[in-house]
């Protein structure tokens, strides 16, 4: 049973475009978030975190959303460059559950188009 | 100059042969996972450590064995019980124990296994 989804597994944006990736959770315990870009053949890298107890969290291009009321998060990446192909990965830790490694999605690959 | 060690890049082995894939860490983190990625699939837990001579099995851990005699070093090894092994292998560490909050997870560059 998939704790994270991410239900799209792939996009394609026009540069300069906003990109939207989405992501979805059905454990309540979970508390903190992060999104991971993925190139091909490399280890992800961390782009963005957000806690619950926040709903909002920018860093330069990237902004992520979360829901909680709809266990929901989004990242936003805006304008969206051809260095953001990539695979996206959205992951969720339970902090307050005692010592748990983070859950990941899927994945969702991100086509920029020139 | 620190981070995450995947040695080899590739790995190419006979069915049936076990076979070891090395991660070492120099950022002092106490926590170390392995993690397979299969087209689709996302990352899949295979074992994890949160201390030395300490680790615990994840969502896949059938076919694995991993030890953790070194906080530096969090060696996985593929066993022939192991029925598809071939995959991109990637390992990552936490600075806490817990890979939750305020402790970001790193990932070495990944060692992809095929098995012939």
């Amino acid at each position: 049973d998939q704790q994270v989804k991410q239900n799209s597994p792939s996009l394609s944006v026009q540069e300069g475009r906003i990109s939207i990736l989405n992501c979805d959770y059905t454990n309540s315990m979970f508390d903190y978030f992060l999104w991971y870009k993925k190139y091909p053949a490399e280890g992800p890298t961390f782009l963005i975190s957000i806690s619950s107890i926040k709903d909002k969290n920018e860093d330069g291009r990237f902004t992520v959303f979360l829901n909680k009321s709809a266990k929901h998060l989004s990242l936003h990446i805006v304008p969206s460059q051809p260095g953001d192909s990539a695979v996206y990965f959205c992951a969720a830790s339970a902090t307050n559950s005692g010592n748990t490694p983070l859950v990941f999605g899927k994945g969702t690959r991100l086509s920029v188009i020139a | 100059d620190g981070g995450i060690t995947q040695s080899p890049k590739y790995l190419f082995r006979k069915e049936g042969q076990n076979v070891t894939l090395s991660c070492e860490q120099n950022l002092n983190h106490d926590a170390m996972y392995w993690y397979r990625q299969d087209p689709g699939q996302g990352l899949r837990l295979i074992y994890y450590s949160q201390i030395v001579n300490d680790f615990q099995k994840g969502d896949i851990a059938e076919g694995y064995s991993v030890s953790r005699e070194k906080k530096e070093s969090f060696p996985l090894t593929v066993t022939s019980a192991q029925k598809n092994p071939t995959a991109f292998y990637l390992c990552a560490s936490t600075s806490g124990g817990t890979g939750g909050y305020a402790d970001t997870q790193y990932f070495g560059p990944g060692t992809r296994l095929t098995v012939l």
